[in-house]
């Protein structure tokens, strides 16, 4: 079974700073996902990577398959921001879902 | 709008009631999946369905039972609710396990 860790757990930044997420997963995927959920709320797809970088808005997202790990910035950060970002990645191309991480709660204070 | 619905948003039973939470998507997606979220855990796979009339067992299927009559709908049932069963389910659908698309949960306490 796949072993994904996000790093760090909890994260309180000032408006404006650019915020950095790690996941690391220990065993080879097929595709990895990055999804945001707000306090209360249902889960958001943000970006699905099988390599290399991917941007919207921003976020950025970057994958190191060599290293099995990935990285979720997001840069000028803004309080609508605050959520919990989590990391799940797919093994293979099988039907059985996502191995998920524990998810980073980030909070961006004004 | 398009996306995955689920119905009730928030519940309480009391322990040995039975209930059924109901997920539907009209995104015509094959693959649909019921997962569990607890405080400090990685959501958790209960069972999931690659297609109408199948069913399979996830990483913690025991004390659930899924049914997919329709390709359109996925059934989570709980037959004697334990207070172990206390969660927020999260039911999400995919094409051909690519992108995923989830509902917004439901939160259930068994008292």
């Amino acid at each position: 079974k796949n072993e994904v860790e996000q790093s760090p757990q909890n994260l309180t930044a000032q408006e404006g700073e650019f915020i950095t997420i790690n996941c690391s997963y220990s065993v080879g995927i097929s595709a990895l996902h990055w999804l945001q959920q707000h306090p209360g709320g249902g889960i958001v797809s943000l970006f699905m990577l099988s390599s290399g970088k991917k941007k919207h808005g921003r976020l950025i997202a970057t994958i190191n398959i060599q290293e099995k790990h990935s990285s979720l910035h997001i840069t000028a950060s803004h309080p609508r921001d605050s959520a919990v970002y989590i990391c799940a990645v797919r093994e293979g191309g099988g039907a059985d879902g996502l191995t998920f991480g524990k998810g980073t709660h980030l909070i961006i204070q004004p | 709008n398009a996306g995955v619905t689920q119905t009730p948003k928030f519940r309480v039973l009391k322990t040995g009631q039975s209930m059924t939470l109901l997920c539907a998507q009209d995104m015509n997606h094959e693959y649909m999946y019921w997962y569990r979220q607890d405080p400090g855990m990685g959501l958790r796979l209960i069972h999931y369905s690659v297609g109408e009339g199948t069913t399979a067992k996830g990483e913690v299927p025991d004390g659930y039972n899924v049914s997919r009559l329709k390709k359109q709908n996925f059934l989570l049932g709980l037959e004697s609710a334990a207070p172990s069963q206390t969660s927020v389910y999260f039911c999400a659908s995919s094409w051909k396990a690519y992108g995923y698309t989830f509902g917004s949960g439901t939160r259930l306490t068994v008292v």
